[in-house]
């Protein structure tokens, strides 16, 4: 089974809307940390923002947010008041456990912001 | 502070050449991570070093892949001889332990093509 599934391979929003990128994992293990990267057409990978499993409180970065459903196992990316410099592939990861250091990667969703 | 330093950016070489590909880590970082981006197979973990010493490299392809970390300032990686098959994007990133969080960085990536 996956362990990591972005189910939107593609999506279209307009300019200055919200956008929610989808993100569901599996795992059994307690401890656990989630990521999520940009990449724009330029190729390099960004950071964007972290959520642990013990985290009280979704994570928020500027204008993006995690929205962490723990029951559901869903770690979803919102963007408020997306930009045209939004548009890129974006990715979801996952760490398994406290000394694991290898992530297990989304197969990512490209998103398109539409003036 | 300056990021994750990959050289070259671009390389185009002809098959059974030598390649070697470099990675300047984020200084003060401990882990150091080699990954290659395909769009058939996406991100794929081939290697990671932790204060210089090889950890996991069990997602290096064939013996013809070799990386090294003489010190905590510079890393490569090497492939000999290069196949067509090889040609991707090579991501170096780093990160600083910090637990389950230990976020990782990455270059700007060198993107191979093997003729």
């Amino acid at each position: 089974a996956q362990k990591i599934t972005q189910t939107q391979p593609g999506m279209f929003v307009q300019e200055k809307e919200a956008v929610t990128l989808d993100c569901t994992y599996d795992t059994s293990d307690p401890s656990y940390g989630l990521f999520w990267y940009k990449q724009p057409s330029s190729g390099e990978m960004i950071f964007l923002i972290y959520q642990g499993s013990y985290d009280q409180q979704n994570a928020t970065e500027g204008r993006y947010s995690l929205n962490f459903q723990k029951a559901r196992k869903s770690a979803n990316l919102v963007i408020s008041a997306s930009q045209l410099g939004d548009s890129a592939m974006y990715f979801c990861a996952m760490r398994e456990g406290d000394s694991n250091y290898q992530l297990i990667w989304g197969a990512g969703t490209k998103l398109i912001i539409k003036p | 502070d300056a990021g994750v330093i990959q050289s070259p950016r671009h390389e185009v070489t002809e098959m059974g050449q030598e390649v070697t590909l470099r990675c300047k880590p984020i200084s003060g970082h401990d882990y150091l991570f080699w990954y290659r981006q395909t769009m058939m197979r996406g991100l794929e973990l081939l290697i990671y070093f932790n204060n210089n010493v090889p950890i996991d490299d069990s997602g290096m392809p064939e013996d013809r892949f070799s990386a090294k970390m003489p010190n905590a300032s510079f890393s490569t990686l090497k492939i000999q001889p290069s196949e067509p098959r090889d040609s991707a994007v090579y991501f170096c990133a780093s990160s600083l332990w910090w637990g389950a969080k230990n976020i990782q960085y990455f270059g700007a990536g060198t993107r191979l093509s093997v003729l």
